[in-house]
């Protein structure tokens, strides 16, 4: 399996243009988790989904994120209009039998907003 | 404030020196995790321990959950250039009703030849 796959990599916008990010899950796993980095905050998790049924997002800072999960093979993240403050590194990940065995993350989308 | 705290927020020794991070929460967890990443990349996986008290190698890493399972440490023995990371410790505390992690700052170690 290649993983789970995120793109792009890297991501520079200006200031309230819309931003998709991308995640393709390890097949198989019913666990998809968007995660955000900064060196502020630390890893926050934003929104997770269950057999792509948004379980919790309470983490999704304000009505400009929302997340998607058509089917069990991709997912998006979407933030519309971005700001400065959004810059981070966004992560994906899953997990199979409810994350026991850790969750497999992707390796991240690096987003720049100016 | 942070649900997990974890200490010293950074770490640089000689190759070769032994180290103690550390996990602490006045949470209890039904489970704790501890992954390493790297720069530019996601974190991955190192160890899950579920026990109170229970203690886990892996090669020179030794992890220890706390008996009251609020707390956990990560010791390398000899470390490596290689052993160079972010640290990172989560845990699940929603009591396995609602799986999601809680992840830590992070323990950034730098190991010099």
């Amino acid at each position: 399996d290649a993983g789970v796959i995120q793109s792009p990599r890297h991501e520079v916008t200006e200031m309230g243009q819309e931003v998709t990010l991308r995640c393709k899950p390890i097949s198989g796993h019913d666990y998809l988790f968007w995660y955000r980095q900064t060196m502020m905050r630390g890893l926050e998790l934003l929104i997770y989904f269950n057999n792509n049924v948004p379980i919790d997002d309470s983490g999704m800072p304000e009505d400009r994120f929302s997340a998607k999960m058509p089917n069990a093979s991709f997912s998006t993240l979407k933030i519309q209009p971005s700001e400065p403050r959004d810059s981070a590194v966004y992560f994906c990940a899953s997990s199979s039998n409810r994350g026991i065995h850790g969750y497999t993350f992707g390796s991240g989308t690096r987003l720049t907003v100016v | 404030t942070q649900l997990l705290e974890q200490s010293p927020q950074f770490l640089s020794i000689q190759e070769g020196e032994n180290l103690t991070v550390y996990c602490n929460s006045s949470s209890v967890f039904s489970s704790l995790q501890w992954y390493r990443q790297e720069p530019g990349e996601g974190p991955v996986l190192l160890v899950t321990v579920v026990t109170g008290g229970e203690v886990k190698k892996l090669k020179r890493l030794t992890f220890q959950f706390g008996d009251a399972r609020k707390d956990s440490s990560l010791h390398i023995t000899a470390a490596q250039p290689g052993d160079t990371g972010l640290y990172l410790c989560a845990g699940d505390n929603s009591g396995g009703s609602n799986y999601k992690l809680t992840f830590g700052k992070g323990t950034l170690l730098t190991v010099n030849p």
